[in-house]
């Protein structure tokens, strides 16, 4: 089973600032892994999938790298509506898991 | 328009059982997998499920193998989720969502179903 682990739990920034996430993997998945966004009472948002391809309608400040075992998921320039919590997913396996979030909160 | 609906939600006891279906429509249903993941209150996300395009291959989680059945209705465009020997940490909103392309990642979710286990 296939274990992600998101750091830090909470990144507080100011608008403009540049943000970036960490989704470490237990064992390897190789590049199976994408990106959500969720808002409070919202469902969550693709952002990024198979590490680094942005999903449809994504703006270009968002963007994710890595493979194997670490990942990241870069916000160039922070926008007001950029402020919410951020899960990272992994399709290598069966069981598919979510990462625990990363809340990127307003400084 | 395209979206998944949700419905089946609500106050159950400990040991019961509840159906959730999740509708949709504005998209061709059946040539996408499907899935269910749940969120319990203030908590992170959760995978439940997934079932593939013809049904003929289902997926669990470890927490709730055996005591969950995921199933499909292409003719309906309706997504299930039977529920069996229900706990407190079942407690949840339980979303549906559609696969993005042949990957399984998920690209549209529903709003969303509450679950609350409890006596």
């Amino acid at each position: 089973e296939i274990v992600l682990r998101q750091s830090p739990a909470t990144l507080s920034l100011s608008p403009g600032e540049r943000a970036t996430l960490s989704c470490r993997a237990s064992p390897s998945i190789s590049s199976y892994l994408a990106w959500y966004q969720q808002k409070p009472g919202q469902a969550p948002r693709l952002l990024i999938y198979d590490a680094s391809n942005r999903a449809t309608g994504i703006p270009a400040r968002f963007s994710g790298s890595g493979s194997g075992t670490d990942f990241t998921l870069t916000i160039s320039s922070l926008e007001p509506e950029d402020f919410a919590v951020y899960y990272c997913q992994h399709r290598s396996n069966w069981p598919l898991a979510f990462g625990g979030g990363t809340k990127v909160e307003i400084k | 328009e395209v979206q998944l609906l949700e419905s089946g939600g609500g106050l159950v006891q400990p040991g019961g059982s509840l159906r959730l279906s999740c509708a949709a429509s504005g998209f061709a249903f059946n040539s996408y997998a499907m899935t269910w993941v749940r969120q319990a209150p203030g908590k992170g996300l959760e995978w439940v499920s997934g079932i593939s395009i013809s049904g003929d291959r289902t997926y669990y989680a470890d927490s709730v193998k055996g005591r969950f059945n995921i199933s499909r209705d292409n003719d309906k465009n309706t997504l299930f989720l039977q529920m069996n020997s229900l706990r407190a940490e079942d407690t949840a909103v339980y979303y549906c969502a559609k696969t993005w392309v042949s990957l399984w990642y998920f690209d549209l979710w529903g709003r969303g179903t509450l679950v609350t286990v409890s006596s």
